[in-house]
Parts: structure tokens; sequence; C-alpha cells
């Protein structure tokens, strides 16, 4: 079945800088990627995602890009603001297993002031 | 709201006792998962439904855990004989699912479980 990997587990930046997060998925099969932002208390929400006829979409200052190849894909926020302070989760969906969200471990983001 | 709700948002049990969460999805949405997540972790597959049929349950989950979906509407998830280790966060969460349609999840607040 389908494994998604999720790098770096924390991630501090200086506000202003950009930060990249990395996931790697094992189906090559998989061909929806979403990402998810949970801020401290609150509920996961969608902020952007890819499907794998497309290698990069850019939504304001969020970005993900998407290596069908490798089988990898990254989140990049740029111009980082406090308010991007929080727990942002990749996942795929494995074409085997019905249309399910696999996820990765999550990576704690800190922007420094 | 439109959302998806749970209900109670808060429950503290004893160890040993029974508990029951509800979670009522976005109304159009055929599909609700269950999840569970604890400090510092990614939300952990439970089980899901596709209408009112359970199609997977996780292979780590305890056999005290049950969970419903009677009127593919609406969910219940049982936890029996609670033990300290269920202390967690359980969320709810609903999508739309279809060959040609993207499966965003909706989450739901969540419901705390702390058992004493």
């Amino acid at each position: 079945g389908e494994n998604v990997e999720q790098h770096p587990s924390t991630l501090s930046v200086q506000e202003g800088d950009s930060a990249v997060i990395k996931c790697t998925y094992s189906d090559s099969a998989s061909n929806y990627f979403p990402w998810y932002k949970q801020e401290l208390g609150k509920r996961p929400q969608l902020i952007i995602d890819i499907r794998s006829n497309v290698g990069e979409k850019k939504d304001q200052r969020i970005a993900v890009t998407l290596n069908k190849t490798a089988k990898h894909f990254s989140l990049h926020i740029t111009e980082t603001q406090p308010e991007d302070s929080a727990v942002y989760f990749c996942a795929a969906r494995a074409m085997d297993s019905n249309y399910q969200l696999i996820w990765g471990a999550g990576t704690k983001l800190i922007i420094k002031p | 709201d439109t959302g998806v709700s749970q209900d109670p948002r808060h429950k503290i049990t004893k160890r040993g006792q029974n508990v029951t969460f509800r979670c009522d999805p976005i109304s159009e949405h055929n599909r609700l998962y269950w999840y569970r997540q604890t400090l510092g972790q990614g939300p952990e597959f439970l089980t899901y439904f596709q209408n009112e049929a359970q199609l997977e349950k996780s292979r780590l989950l305890s056999d005290r855990f049950s969970a419903e979906r009677p009127k593919g509407s609406f969910s219940t998830l049982e936890i029996q004989r609670t033990e300290q280790g269920d202390s967690a966060m359980y969320l709810c969460a609903s999508s739309l699912v279809g060959q040609s349609i993207d499966n965003e999840q909706f989450f739901g607040p969540g419901t705390r479980l702390t058992v004493l």
C-alpha cells in the first residue's frame, strides 16, 4: 500500500524567509496530493492541492511542486509571516485504497520574528 | 453552519466507562472518516464509511472501538471500556468521492477525550 514520508518534522525560519517542506510517496499510481494546515487547537484545513497531471501549482505565497518520476512533492511558502506558524500535513491519494488519503507525519513550522 | 460538526467537543471520563461521539458531515458528502490525533502527530486513520457501508477499519484499531453510520448521514463512534491510552482528539471528516471528483476532506472541530 501507499506510504508517505514527510520532512523535516520541525522547521524554524525567520519571518520573511521561505520555507520548504518535502514529502515522498511510494505508490506511483497515486494521483492527488493535498496539503493541510493545522493551527494549534484547530482542525486541519486544506491549503493547496495538486493532481498528477500538473507539475506545479501556485496560490499567492504558497506553491506545490510534484515530481512524479522521483515520487516526491513539496510545499513552498514564500515571504513567511507569523500566521504561517502551524503544523503542515501532506497526503497522497492511493489508487488501490478506494480514494483514501495516506497522511504524512506533519511538519511543525515556526516563524521567528 | 454547513460544515462538519462534532459532539461533544470535550469529554472527560473515568477508565472503564463507555463513551460515544457523534459526527454530522456536510450533507451531500457520501464519505465519512474517523481519525484519532495525539499531540504532535498527524491524523491516524480509524475507519471510514461510503454512505452507510463501513468499508475499512484500521488493523490497529481495538475491538473496543465501533462505528456506525446507519442512514448514511451522521455517524457515531463508540469506545467501550475506555483506557488512558484512548485519550486523544477524535476527528471526523467528510468528502464527496466519485470517479472525477477530488476528495478534499473537510474536518470537524474534533472531540477531545480525556480518560482519567
